[in-house]
């Protein structure tokens, strides 16, 4: 069964930093490729970012390029977001979504829980 | 970008009735190698989202076959065949063709009536 299980969320100040990481089970994770996406409270859906099986290509949405990364460690399992100058408008359910990649596009399918991020002073 | 544009926003049903949700795209989905991406996703209450149609048709695993997936190009439209209490929620659908980024539309409420 996969399973992903995200963690590090909480209370930041506006400006601060946070360490997002998704840990996961259940398929061979080093196969394939990962997202992160956002939602904030009562809001829809917002794809963050996305990262290549073997970290070979990795893209951003326009509000976070420059302040987020994204990075893996396929020997671990895991998933992190590290998000620096945070701001209010970065509040959200964070989700780390599996994604996979076929005939040279590539989709998500499986989410996590989510872990909550809240930026206020 | 793609924009994604749903309707209704809101939809109210009566149990075992029909259901249906337009989503609208600003471009064609249709990709370079011919295909149309487009998944559909369920978001019940307090739960993340579930992917319930991708590929604008193909039903996931699992998922009952009341719910059905069609369009083309910028039109497309998920439907319920008769509603059943445990479908209340969100439903997105999302492009997955021109990325990135991959987009959402803003998201259809369902709920019984």
């Amino acid at each position: 069964e996969v399973q992903l299980v995200e963690s590090g969320g909480g209370l930041v100040k506006p400006g601060g930093s946070l360490r997002l990481s998704c840990a996961a089970s259940g398929f061979t994770f080093s196969s394939y490729s990962m997202n992160w996406v956002r939602q904030a409270p009562g809001k829809g859906l917002e794809w963050v970012s996305f990262i290549t099986s073997s970290s070979s290509y990795i893209y951003y949405a326009d509000s976070v390029k420059g302040r987020f990364t994204i990075s893996r460690d396929n020997a671990k399992n895991s998933l992190y977001l590290q998000m620096n100058s945070l701001r209010a408008e970065d509040t959200a359910v964070y989700y780390c979504a599996r994604g996979y990649c076929t005939g040279g596009n590539c989709n998500f399918d499986y989410w996590g829980q989510g872990t909550l991020v809240t930026v206020s002073s | 970008d793609v924009v994604l544009t749903q309707s209704p926003l809101s939809l109210p049903v009566t149990l075992g009735q029909p259901a249906s949700i337009s989503c609208r795209s600003s471009q064609s989905l249709v990709h370079s190698d011919g295909n149309t991406y487009l998944n559909w996703f369920q978001q019940r209450p307090g739960q993340s989202p579930r992917r319930l149609i991708y590929k604008v048709s193909k039903r996931d695993s699992g998922v009952p076959d009341r719910f059905s997936g069609s369009g083309s190009g910028t039109d497309f439209t998920l439907k319920i065949s008769r509603v059943e209490a445990e479908d209340v929620g969100v439903y997105y659908c999302m492009q997955y063709t021109h990325w990135p980024p991959y987009t959402f539309g803003q998201g259809t409420k369902l709920e019984i009536k």
